[in-house]
């Protein structure tokens, strides 16, 4: 079955730098956009980043763009979710997700990973 | 602020049927774009409960329904259960923002 599984997170200084892994199983990977969303804590669902599945596209939010880069390596069945210049607002849970293909209007994400907590603080 | 405005709580007793209400803009919803709704049971991911504003996930009880009016989606939920305690979020995209967007989060007490 579908699986995804986050690594990667854990306690950064502002200014700090930490790279996300996600493990993607189940499913050809190359087949699929992939997402990046986060969840501060006690707080709602935050989009963050997307690439499709070839790797030639990205997009951002404008409150990571400029210090975050998704990439992908299909070959080994990973995402990846590179993050520079942290800062406190950035502390939040981080999920990975894969998109839902019957959400032709819309994105959906239709499979998410456990996630993997992202703390920044001196 | 989120862009599509959802109430912070519901509540209902068992057995009950409840609706959770996302009201967007003409910048996402009112711009044709569809509206997904999730489940996040406490200390989990967030699951796919809803997209494209009616159609469930294969294993999604029928239980489980939506429908659009204007600019705003609506989740009801009937014959509630306790197993259905949890956050739902709402999602679209906007415009204005290019961007992937989703609601507050809605906090279902099931009493």
């Amino acid at each position: 079955q579908v699986q995804l599984v986050e690594s990667g997170g854990g306690l950064v200084k502002p200014g700090g730098s930490l790279r996300l892994s996600c493990a993607a199983s189940g499913f050809r990977l190359s087949d699929y956009y992939m997402t990046w969303i986060r969840q501060a804590p006690g707080k709602g669902l935050e989009w963050v980043s997307y690439i499709t599945n070839s790797g030639n596209s990205m997009n951002y939010a404008d409150s990571v763009k400029g210090r975050f880069i998704i990439s992908r390596d299909n070959a080994k069945n990973l995402v990846y979710l590179q993050m520079d210049s942290l800062r406190a607002e950035d502390t939040a849970m981080y999920y990975c997700t894969r998109e839902g293909r019957d959400c032709i209007n819309t994105s959906c994400y239709e499979s998410w990973g456990q996630g993997t907590l992202v703390t920044v603080s001196s | 602020q989120s862009v599509l405005t959802q109430p912070p709580s519901v509540s209902g007793a068992p057995g009950q049927r409840v609706t959770i209400s996302c009201t967007g803009s003409s910048s996402n919803i009112g711009a044709g774009y569809h509206v997904h709704w999730y489940q996040q049971l406490p200390g989990t991911a967030p699951k796919l409960l809803i997209f494209g504003y009616t159609n469930r996930p294969s294993g999604v009880p029928d239980r489980f329904s939506g429908s659009k009016s204007g600019t705003s989606a609506s989740l009801a939920i009937s014959g509630l259960q306790a197993e259905d305690e949890a956050d739902y979020h709402c999602q679209s995209y906007d415009t204005r923002l290019s961007a992937w967007v989703f609601g507050g989060g809605t906090k279902l007490t099931v009493l």
